[in-house]
């Protein structure tokens, strides 16, 4: 099993272009979810999915949007982006949602906005 | 709202000895805590889960305690070594908020 896998693992995009981070596992957990981790305040959940079909925001959702068509994928996207959105954004999966499961992490993108 | 707190953004100690991380919550109960370890430009890597009735879990040298009266969990290392040098994390179930994470550094 490959895991969870990311790509890219570097960005640099300039303000106001947009673009998609690309999240899959084949682990066939339902739960699947994006934070983004910025110096001294942790990882921040972005928006999550319990199941194909179903997503939902997280603490700190503005700018991103999120779908979830299969089990395996769960693409991230900037509309337009801000230099507010430079961050470490990390992908994670799970068995199921408020269950007492680990998650499973990506290795992460590494995003610039300019 | 949630808020939870690891209370040392660093924590330097020698080799052999004993580490002690502390995650303290506000705000809720959860019926569980997780704790992960992130090595520099990784994903954190889960290491242990602590239920609200459990009071003690140990996995080998990584013992972690849960004290519901306090808000409080407790995350040790002993006999510690340079290898265990990296960044710990706390996460509390529900929305599986993360604290900001302890650098421990194991000097040899």
């Amino acid at each position: 099993n490959a895991g969870v896998t990311q790509t890219p693992k570097f960005q640099v995009l300039k303000t106001g272009q947009s673009m998609t981070l690309q999240c899959a596992q084949d682990m066939n957990h339902e739960y699947m979810s994006w934070y983004r981790q910025d110096p001294g305040m942790g990882l921040r959940l972005i928006h999550y999915s319990v199941g194909a079909g179903i997503t939902d925001q997280g603490e700190v959702p503005n700018g991103y949007n999120v779908s979830r068509s299969t089990t395996e994928d769960f693409p991230l996207r900037l509309l337009s982006a801000a230099p507010s959105q430079t961050s470490v954004y990390f992908c994670a999966s799970s068995l199921g949602w408020r269950e007492d499961n680990e998650q499973f992490f990506g290795p992460g993108t590494r995003l610039t906005v300019l | 709202s949630q808020k939870i707190e690891q209370n040392s953004e660093a924590l330097n100690i020698q080799e052999g000895k004993t580490a002690t991380l502390t995650c303290n919550y506000t705000n809720y109960s959860p019926a569980y805590l997780q704790w992960y370890r992130q090595d520099p430009g990784r994903g954190p890597v889960f290491l242990l889960l602590i239920r609200e009735n459990e009071k003690e879990k140990r996995k080998e040298r990584l013992k972690v305690t849960f004290d519901t009266t306090l808000k409080q969990s407790l995350f040790h290392i002993t006999a510690s070594q340079p290898a265990d040098s990296a960044t710990y994390l706390c996460a509390l179930e529900g929305d599986m908020r993360f604290g900001a994470g302890t650098r421990l550094t194991v000097k040899p």
